[in-house]
């Protein structure tokens, strides 16, 4: 099983900052990664898919780049929205799996 | 808009089955992958398992002696069922679409296991 790994487990910003979330994979994931949002009492949202595809209707300021173990999903400029929980999702093996999460809050 | 709703027992005696419904809305259940899956409380996500509308299914190895999905595509409906619960398998439960990524999401159901 591919396990992933996220940090910071915690994120402290302010609206209006630059957010970079980390996603590490134990073996390579090739570009089969994804990112989701969730808020609490809510079903996860997902942003991010094959890496660095936006899912539709998700805004420009989140974009995702890496490949193999790697990955990052960027939050160009915080919104007072975008304070939630994210993990990433491999689909390259089964079973599919999920890092632990990254919690964006509000500094 | 697929819409996806889920509905079965939010209180299941240990030893005994959770079995849940995935009603579809908004869009043909067939073509599709449709997939379970899992969050206890203020923990990260499990992915139990998913279906194809024909029917073919890929579990968990963690769980896949327990489980059991199925499909009605002329109720646009897919079901789990997992036998000899515990406590640990307390969670709230998802059915989502998606053959690797979950696009779309129901609204979970919490699932409690009393012993």
């Amino acid at each position: 099983e591919i396990v992933l790994t996220q940090s910071p487990a915690t994120l402290s910003l302010s609206p209006g900052e630059r957010a970079t979330l980390s996603c590490r994979a134990s073996q390579s994931v090739r570009s089969y990664l994804a990112w989701y949002q969730q808020k609490p009492g809510q079903a996860p949202r997902l942003l991010i898919y094959d890496a660095s595809n936006r899912a539709t209707g998700i805004p420009a300021r989140f974009s995702g780049s890496g490949s193999g173990t790697d990955f990052t999903l960027t939050i160009s400029s915080l919104e007072p929205e975008d304070f939630a929980v994210y993990y990433c999702q491999q689909r390259s093996n089964w079973p599919f799996t999920f890092g632990g999460g990254t919690k964006v809050e509000i500094k | 808009q697929v819409q996806l709703q889920e509905s079965g027992p939010g209180l299941v005696k240990a030893s005994e089955t959770l079995s849940l419904t995935c009603t579809v809305s908004g869009g043909s259940i067939s073509s599709y992958y449709w997939n379970w899956i899992r969050q206890p409380a203020g923990k990260g996500l499990e992915w139990i398992g998913r279906i194809y509308s024909s029917g073919s299914t890929n579990y968990n190895p963690s769980l896949k002696s327990r489980v059991t999905m199925s499909v009605d595509t002329s109720k646009n409906q897919f079901s789990l069922n997992l036998n000899s619960v515990t406590a640990a398998d307390t969670a709230v439960y998802y059915c989502a679409r998606g053959q690797g990524w979950a696009d779309y999401w129901g609204q979970g159901t919490l699932v409690t296991v009393s012993s």
